[in-house]
Formats: structure tokens, sequence, C-alpha cells
């Protein structure tokens, strides 16, 4: 069974900080995607990371993935608080496209 | 290109009750799977559909069931509702084995 585990699950930082979400996974899998939730709505697509050493950026977010190390790092530059949300990283099954979700990071970016 | 959309937003409904959900997958999508996410928690998989016949299930009782249209839309039925049934579900499609793409989301609340 596919057990997907992130850390932490709840950050609170400053603006202008920097910070690392880390998403661990326990059997192979072609693809990992990150997302974003805020409050009361539906999942916003970030990241799909396809392959070992994979890495992609969109402004202040960066996410890598080490496939043997079942690791993927979701990693922000310099917070705004625009950026206060909930971050998902997903996993998906290999028999299929079932996606196994963490239990989620909170972040809180406060002035 | 029409997104995934989802009906209804929200609704209430008593223990013991009957609900139907309704999903329409993006043009060119032959594959729905649903989510449950209950509060403060990761979305959960319940199945997926693919060209109208059931493709995989997670780890729900049967009085959750399902029904993918010749459209490829999608119904998700949970009979005999008990209090924990709260949760946003969350409709996503694909093609295939493609990424999935989510819907708003139904809000759904047990009382």
């Amino acid at each position: 069974e596919l057990k997907v585990e992130q850390n932490p699950l709840f950050l609170s930082m400053q603006e202008g900080k920097n910070y690392t979400i880390y998403c661990n996974y326990s059997t192979t899998s072609d693809r990992l995607y990150w997302y974003r939730q805020d409050p009361g709505k539906s999942l916003e697509s970030l990241f799909v990371l396809l392959s070992n050493g994979a890495v992609k950026q969109e402004g202040r977010l960066m996410a890598s993935l080490d496939t043997k190390a079942r690791l993927s790092t979701l990693h922000i530059t310099a917070a705004v608080h625009d950026l206060s949300a909930t971050y998902f990283c997903a996993v998906e099954d290999n028999a299929g496209n079932m996606l196994t979700f963490g239990g989620g990071t909170r972040l809180m970016v406060k002035p | 290109e029409t997104g995934v959309t989802q009906s209804p937003t929200h609704l209430i409904k008593t223990r013991g009750q009957q609900v139907t959900l309704r999903c329409s997958s993006q043009s060119g999508h032959n594959t729905v799977s649903w989510y449950q996410q209950a509060l403060g928690q990761g979305p959960q998989f319940i199945f997926q559909y693919y060209r109208e016949e059931e493709n995989g299930r997670g780890n729900f009782p049967p009085r959750f069931s399902g029904l993918q249209f010749p459209n490829y839309s999608s119904e998700l039925n949970v009979n005999a509702l008990e209090l924990d049934d709260s949760a946003l579900y969350l409709c996503a499609s694909s093609f295939g084995w493609n990424e999935q793409f989510f819907g708003p989301g139904t809000r759904l609340t047990v009382l």
C-alpha cells in the first residue's frame, strides 16, 4: 500500500524567509504532484514531476524529485503573505492514476 | 475548453438519507476519479471510472457507488449517510492515465 508523508504539518514563517516542505513516499511511482489549496477551495495544480532529478520552478516555489530516495521537496524562497495556504503532495499509483495524498502542510506567512 | 464542473456546490443532509453528487468532465477527458476530503486532511481516493467502467476503488464501503455516462460525466451516490461522510467531495477528470484536473468540489454536511 502506497503511503505518503509530509512534514511539517504546520509551518509559520516570516515574510522574506526560506523554507522547505518534505514529501516522502513508500513505493515506486512514475509521477508526483504538488497542489495548493486555499480554505474552502479545491486543489490548484502547482507542479508535476515525472522523473528522477526533475526540478521545476514557478515564482518563489521550486519542487524537486529524488525517486531513489522516494523524496520530493517544495522549497519556498523569500516567502510572501500570498503564499499562505495548505500544500499537498500526491503520488500516483503505477497501476492506474489513483492519487495518494500526503496529510498536507498548512503554511502561514506572517508580515 | 470547459473545465471540470461539479454540482451542487453545497448541500446539507441528515443521517440515513441518500445523496447524489454530479461531475462533468473536462472536454476530451474519458476518465473520472472521485476523492473525499475530510476537514483538515488530505483527499482520499474513492473510485475511478474509465469509459463507463469502474477502474479502481479505494477503501470505501459499498454504500459509496458511482456511475459514468456515455458523455463521460459521472455521479457519486452515497446511501445511508453517516455523520463522518461530511466532507468536501472532489471530482477529477483526465484523458486516460494522464494528469487529473480537479473540479471545484461539493461540500456535503450531514447532520
